[in-house]
């Protein structure tokens, strides 16, 4: 059965970074084909994809967010990790870890971690 | 980055009908090398994450009921539900994902 987990702080203030996790089970982010994406929701709004990264550690990032984004993964402890730089209160949402399997779409999502951004 | 347009933003459905919904994209997604459209469906109900429905623009992931279905091909796709039913109300995305950045559509929402 394949698992996806975020975790992370669910308060960060202004000008700080946000460390989020995606803890994952039931796949190996070595196997040819595999991808871990991030993608948030702030309230009441549509989805962003973030980022992605790929079994073979390529990574991609949002246009608009990618001076901002890093991520990278840990196949050891079957981890993916996104940072976001300097946070502002529009960065306040549902932040998603979801997988992809040979480009089949987003086939497998956790429940997400809710991130406010706030002095 | 390619822009996902969906319509309408919102549709009333009575239960037992057909639901249709859009999605447009600002450039093809369909991959001439093996013909295939990269283009995704996905149901969202009220405080749970996205679940895939639909995938390749027209097929249905396992266990996705039957009266889901997914059409199109370049840069016009749609989502049908040939029979709502009650646990169907929800906001659908499409998304595409034949190059990156990834986009999704505004989503629509389908009531009753």
């Amino acid at each position: 059965q394949v698992t996806l987990r975020e975790s992370g702080p669910a308060l960060v203030k202004p000008t700080q970074t946000l460390t989020l996790t995606c803890t994952f089970s039931g796949f190996s982010l070595t196997t040819s084909g595999m991808c871990v994406s991030w993608i948030r929701q702030p309230p009441g709004k549509a989805l962003e994809w973030l980022a992605r990264i790929d079994w073979d550690d390529d990574k991609y990032y949002s246009t608009s967010l990618k001076t901002r984004l890093t991520i990278s993964k840990d196949t050891s402890k079957n981890q993916v990790v996104l940072t976001m730089t300097n946070m502002d209160p529009v960065d306040t949402a549902t932040y998603y870890c979801a997988r992809t399997r040979l480009l089949n779409g987003l086939d497998v999502w956790g429940q997400g971690t809710t991130v406010t951004v706030s002095s | 980055d390619i822009v996902m347009t969906q319509s309408p933003d919102s549709l009333a459905v009575s239960l037992g009908e057909r639901a249709t919904i859009n999605c447009k994209s600002s450039q093809s997604v369909l991959y001439s090398s093996n013909n295939k459209n990269y283009l995704a469906w996905y149901q969202q109900k009220p405080g749970q994450p996205p679940k895939l429905l639909i995938y390749w623009a027209s097929t249905r992931k396992s266990g996705v009921p039957d009266r889901f279905s997914g059409s199109g091909s370049g840069t016009d796709f749609t989502l049908t539900i040939s029979s709502l039913q009650a646990e169907d109300v929800a906001i659908y995305y499409c998304h595409q994902y034949y190059t990156t950045p990834w986009t999704f559509g505004q989503g629509t929402k389908v009531e009753i």
